[in-house]
């Protein structure tokens, strides 16, 4: 089944504690990102990979990293987090940035306290 | 990118056809009109997207007015499990009309009454 799947689902951590969520897509796309989500303003991109070892900020990038070392994976790391990154983590995947149609994942639901 | 307009919430009869609009008054000729949804906090999934045409799919339809300042999504047949929020993004062509790094703004939540 054509999936993008993500690791945790749920974390509870204390702040400044490194932790890091993976995402991994089967359909071999090229492009990849991270949003986040959090109410009221909607979903936010933080970072986005067009291929292997190419990666590039999104909108709100500050507090994360990013690597893409394969095509199927692109973790999302929090080398300190803080309690303004408690939010739910989607990471999508799609053929390339000028395909109509992303993937999404479950998604990922942080608490920093 | 276009803003949209779209109203915070809609009731809709199961069986019946849910209609949800979207106003882009400042869309520019070079932007595409895409819808996607999202059930509770699951990942955003794309429905349809257009530029001047109707568009229909297995999923949706999406009629797109004569002047592009507005458009209306169509689930013919709505079930319970169309209850979601429904985001109307509009987006401009030079970035490719691609999907990455849309902005999902908040939505029309629709609830589909059994």
């Amino acid at each position: 089944e054509a999936q993008v799947t993500q690791n945790p689902r749920y974390l509870i951590t204390v702040t400044g504690k490194k932790l890091t969520v993976t995402c991994s897509q089967n359909m071999n796309h090229e492009y990849m990102s991270w949003y986040r989500q959090d109410p009221g303003l909607g979903l936010r991109q933080i970072y986005y990979s067009m291929n292997v070892e190419v990666t590039d900020k999104g909108d709100v990038p500050e507090g994360y990293k990013v690597s893409r070392k394969e095509k199927r994976n692109f973790p999302l790391i929090l080398e300190s987090p803080s309690p303004n990154q408690t939010s739910l983590y989607f990471c999508a995947s799609s053929v390339s940035r000028y395909s109509y149609e992303q993937y999404f994942g479950p998604g990922t639901r942080l608490t920093v306290t | 990118d276009a803003k949209t307009t779209q109203p915070p919430s809609m009731d809709c009869a199961e069986g019946r056809a849910a209609n949800l609009p979207c106003n882009h008054s400042t869309i520019s000729g070079n932007e595409y009109v895409y819808w996607y949804r999202q059930i509770h906090s699951q990942g955003p999934q794309y429905i349809i997207h257009g530029l001047k045409n109707n568009e229909t799919n297995e999923m949706a339809s999406l009629i797109i007015t004569e002047d592009r300042k507005s458009s209306t999504l169509i689930l013919p047949h709505a079930t319970l499990r169309d209850t979601a929020v429904y985001y109307c993004i509009v987006r401009v062509m030079s970035r490719g009309g691609g999907a990455d790094g849309l902005t999902f703004g908040k939505g029309t939540h629709l609830i589909i009454q059994p």
